[in-house]
């Protein structure tokens, strides 16, 4: 079946830098997409979701950038801190209206101070 | 801490046993969502409930089943189990969950392990 990939398992930065954590979706059919953060030993955490209809979004210091020409998602992290530590995944949801999303393996961000 | 409360943190078992996960939402959420995460797999959707309904499936298997009960907790039954069923399981909840955002509050999870 159809899957979601993650390009890099592991990222590294420095304290203050941008990151880019980025994500290939392969189901065309995919509207809504989701981005999680999951620091080690604790639940995953909802970070920003976008829907097909957008091609950016913005939270506090985040944006995820949607690409469907060429299925591609991207979440920026401005600024980044000690605390962004974690690994993040993406997910996607097919069209229909039921939530029935389908993870990416996941990128560990690794932010050295 | 999420505000999603799940029992019991940790839980060991022999194959072909049953358990019982337990979650209790976020006060006034009406979805709650069980996860599987295991080092294979990675992160799964199993089944949403939404005030009491199942709401949608994902890949879970037939000797696993759910429910949701009155008071919004939620339950995961695990019978038969199986080396392989060795796992976190997560329990999320959200206000809505019948369409728009999926914003969910994730719980600590539950380690099985089955010896």
């Amino acid at each position: 079946g159809e899957s979601v990939g993650l390009h890099l398992p592991t990222l590294s930065v420095q304290e203050g830098d941008n990151s880019i954590i980025n994500c290939a979706y392969s189901n065309s059919a995919s509207d809504y997409f989701i981005w999680y953060k999951q620091e080690s030993g604790k639940g995953p955490q909802f970070i920003i979701d976008i829907r097909s209809n957008m091609d950016k979004r913005q939270g506090q210091r985040v944006t995820v950038l949607l690409n469907k020409t060429v299925k591609h998602l991207s979440l920026q992290i401005a600024a980044t801190q000690p605390g962004d530590s974690a690994v993040y995944f993406c997910a996607e949801n097919l069209s229909g209206g039921s939530y029935i999303p389908t993870f990416g393996r996941g990128t560990s961000l690794i932010v050295h101070p | 801490d999420s505000g999603v409360t799940q029992t019991p943190k940790h839980l060991i078992t022999a194959t072909g046993q049953r358990v019982t996960l337990r979650c209790s939402p976020r006060s006034g959420d009406l979805s709650v969502y069980w996860y599987q995460q295991s080092l294979d797999q990675g992160l799964q959707f199993l089944i949403q409930y939404y005030n009491g309904e199942e709401r949608a499936k994902g890949n879970i298997l037939e000797r696993f089943s759910a429910q949701q009960f009155p008071d919004l907790h939620s339950e995961l039954n695990l019978s038969s189990l199986e080396l392989g069923d060795s796992a976190l399981y997560f329990c999320a909840s959200s206000v809505s969950g019948t369409s728009g955002s999926y914003e969910q509050y994730f719980g600590p999870g539950t380690r099985l392990t089955v010896t």
